[in-house]
């Protein structure tokens, strides 16, 4: 079983919608969740970081850990057509030292 | 501007031989890392480095080589012995002990042939 688990969509969703991005994962000891925004051809762009459970909000993103469930999920509000891409979760021990563990990615595209 | 620029955008070489990724960051980061992307999967470790001159092997680290003579600059060789190569390769650097942090470079296209 692969330690971090997300769905590779693709999905779609209309302009305006909320979007629900997920992640399971088996390592109770990761600690550190992290979302990264990945466009076409380019370098994964880090989008927020979470330390432990509980929520993170920045502007149309909320990040939310449930490490009793081992389940992460990005929320975006409002969703605009420029957020299509794909969205890769990460995740980390505290002891790690350096590595990140990602999940595939999840494919999100957002039609006017 | 700060950031973590890697070259060629794309690169094409022939099967047998060995091909060197560029990564230079200027963000004063003393972690540089590299990883290798193939469709629909995500990222693997291939190396890392926290200090100048010193480096550890990722997981997929077999037909790779790199060095770190530099604080910026972190380059990746792509050897012969390496059976897969072609890929995205995506370099990434972050504060020392903060690697939950990454900052990736646009990344570099390598199709062998």
């Amino acid at each position: 079983q692969k330690e971090v688990e997300q769905d590779p969509g693709p999905l779609s969703v209309p302009e305006g919608a909320i979007v629900s991005l997920n992640c399971t994962y088996s390592n109770s000891a990761f600690q550190y969740f992290m979302w990264y925004r990945q466009y076409s051809r380019k370098g994964p762009e880090l989008l927020m970081y979470t330390y432990s459970s509980g929520n993170k909000e920045d502007g149309r993103f909320t990040a939310q850990v449930d490490k009793s469930s081992k389940y992460i999920s990005l929320f975006i509000r409002d969703s605009q057509p420029s957020d299509s891409a794909t969205y890769l979760c990460a995740m980390s021990a505290a002891n790690s030292g350096y590595a990140l563990n990602f999940g595939k990615g999840t494919s999100l595209l957002v039609t006017p | 501007d700060g950031g973590i620029t890697q070259s060629p955008k794309y690169l094409f070489r022939k099967e047998g031989q060995n091909v060197t990724l560029s990564c230079e960051q200027n963000l004063n980061h003393d972690a540089m890392y590299w990883y290798r992307q193939d469709p629909g999967q995500g990222l693997r470790l291939i190396y890392y480095s926290q200090i100048v001159n010193d480096f550890q092997k990722g997981d997929i680290a077999e037909g790779y080589s790199v060095s770190r003579e530099k604080k910026e600059s972190f380059p990746l060789t792509v050897t012969s012995a390496q059976k897969n190569p072609t890929a995205f390769y995506l370099c990434a650097s972050s504060i020392l002990h903060s690697s939950y942090e990454q900052y990736f470079g646009p990344g570099t296209r390598l199709t062998v042939t």
